[in-house]
């Protein structure tokens, strides 16, 4: 199966501040990458596709980029409803599988 | 507005049963491929299974493979998830999610506990 490896696991960032997490797979993935949202207790908010399609509705301020093995996801004028756990997800092949999360905290 | 809402899950015994379910509303269910995925407590994400929009195909994650059966009714706008010899380490919240083009989940449910104990 094909591994992802999120960095950082949490950071703490205040209103504002732009931050970006990095997502690293086991081996190329092309663009097949998507990534997530998710809030306590809530379901994943479907954000980014394709490594840097953005999801209908979805603010710009939130950007991915990468390919191959390599990718992030930056959140720009980071606002308080975007403290969150941040997945990426690949959907290269089957199994299909996530990254460990990044929790963005507020400072 | 799209929404999946998911039933079914509980306490249940190792090696028994359970049936998830999970009704769709607010869009084509019969023309989209679904999934379940499952997050253990205080853990991350797992994708678990997925069908195709018809039922013709489906992809497990190996260590379910043979225990679980994803199926759905399109008649009835539903998906479900057979579970069987269940274990501990299928403890988990299981969230149903729409899947797109090349199988990529977007919307999701809030999931539903299962809890695997004696």
């Amino acid at each position: 199966a094909i591994q992802l490896t999120q960095s950082p696991s949490s950071l703490s960032a205040s209103v504002g501040d732009t931050v970006t997490i990095t997502c690293r797979a086991s081996q190329g993935i092309g663009r097949s990458l998507a990534w997530y949202q998710q809030k306590p207790g809530k379901g994943l908010k479907f954000l980014i596709y394709d490594a840097s399609s953005l999801e209908s509705g979805v603010p710009s301020r939130f950007r991915g980029s990468g390919s191959g093995t390599d990718f992030t996801l930056t959140i720009s004028n980071l606002q308080p409803e975007d403290f969150a756990i941040y997945y990426c997800q690949q959907f290269s092949g089957f199994p299909l599988t996530f990254g460990g999360g990044s929790k963005v905290e507020i400072k | 507005q799209i929404q999946l809402v998911e039933s079914g899950g509980g306490v249940v015994h190792p090696e028994r049963s359970l049936r998830l379910s999970c009704a769709a509303s607010g869009f084509t269910f019969s023309s989209h491929a679904m999934h379940w995925v499952r997050q253990a407590p205080g853990k991350g994400l797992e994708w678990v299974a997925v069908i195709s929009y018809d039922g013709s195909v489906t992809y497990y994650l190996d260590s379910v493979k043979g225990r679980f059966t994803i199926s759905r009714d399109n008649s009835k706008n539903t998906l479900y998830l057979q579970m069987n010899s269940l274990r501990g380490e299928d403890t988990a919240v299981y969230f149903c999610a729409r899947g797109l083009s090349r199988w990529v989940p977007d919307y999701w449910g809030q999931g539903m506990l299962v809890t695997v104990s004696s």
